[in-house]
């Protein structure tokens, strides 16, 4: 069961906040949040894994929810740079198992 | 340090055809994944491949298949091509199988099934 992202789709102004959600109907033992801009191969931004530690990027932050089963992406100050489709990726079963992701969101910024 | 290869870029093929498309990893990865994308879908679970030996893979029939080879490298192959596989083709490649592990991905192929 692949992970749901809400919104599907966000337009903000440059210098706006954003914040992407992704719900997962079973235990989540890591979330995996990726940036693909158009045209383009998908890039990492970052790991969350259960127990708190969170390894990636240094300008966007995101949060894990083990109880409810989810984790938010906030993109603060948004850049025009930030536009793209975002993805984020839970694994298929058990820790070990596949990454599985979610439909993406996409995200424009108007300047 | 190069990143993912994937070729061919752009692809045009017939209903009925098969095709094989391929994926060079970065340098020392050995764990190698593909992906699906069509619109409104994401990114679709293929296969991941580690070592040569097929570790997972996702729900697609049959047709879809693929391998690695001692160097890391990969291919998959859709025989019977349909109109819906058309798609932007990915792979990924990631040092372990560590579902912990940052994956980078190739810039895809690009089917187009007429």
């Amino acid at each position: 069961q692949q992970p749901v992202q809400s919104p599907q789709a966000v337009i903000l102004r440059e210098g706006e906040d954003a914040v992407i959600n992704c719900s997962s109907s079973k235990a989540l033992y890591s979330v995996h949040w990726y940036r693909q801009k158009h045209g383009e191969a998908p890039v990492f931004l970052m790991i969350l894994l259960k127990g708190g530690e969170q390894k990636g990027h240094e300008k966007i932050s995101a949060s894990f929810n083990e109880k409810k089963q989810q984790s938010s992406l906030y993109l603060t100050a948004s850049q025009l740079s930030y536009s793209g489709t975002y993805f984020c990726g839970t694994p298929r079963g058990n820790r070990d198992d596949k990454i599985i992701f979610g439909k993406g969101t996409r995200l424009h910024i108007l300047p | 340090k190069a990143g993912v290869t994937q070729t061919p870029r752009y692809l045009i093929k017939t209903r009925g055809q098969q095709v094989t498309l391929s994926c060079s990893p970065i340098s020392g990865h050995r764990s190698v994944s593909w992906y699906q994308q069509t619109p409104g879908q994401g990114l679709q679970f293929l296969f991941e491949y580690f070592s040569e030996t097929q570790r997972n893979k996702g729900n697609f029939p049959g047709r879809f298949s693929g391998r690695q080879f001692s160097n890391s490298r990969s291919e998959m192959n859709v025989s019977t091509l349909e109109l819906g596989d058309s798609a932007l083709y990915l792979c990924a490649s990631s040092a372990w199988a560590n579902t912990n592990t940052e994956a980078f991905f190739g810039q895809g192929t690009r089917l187009t099934v007429v």
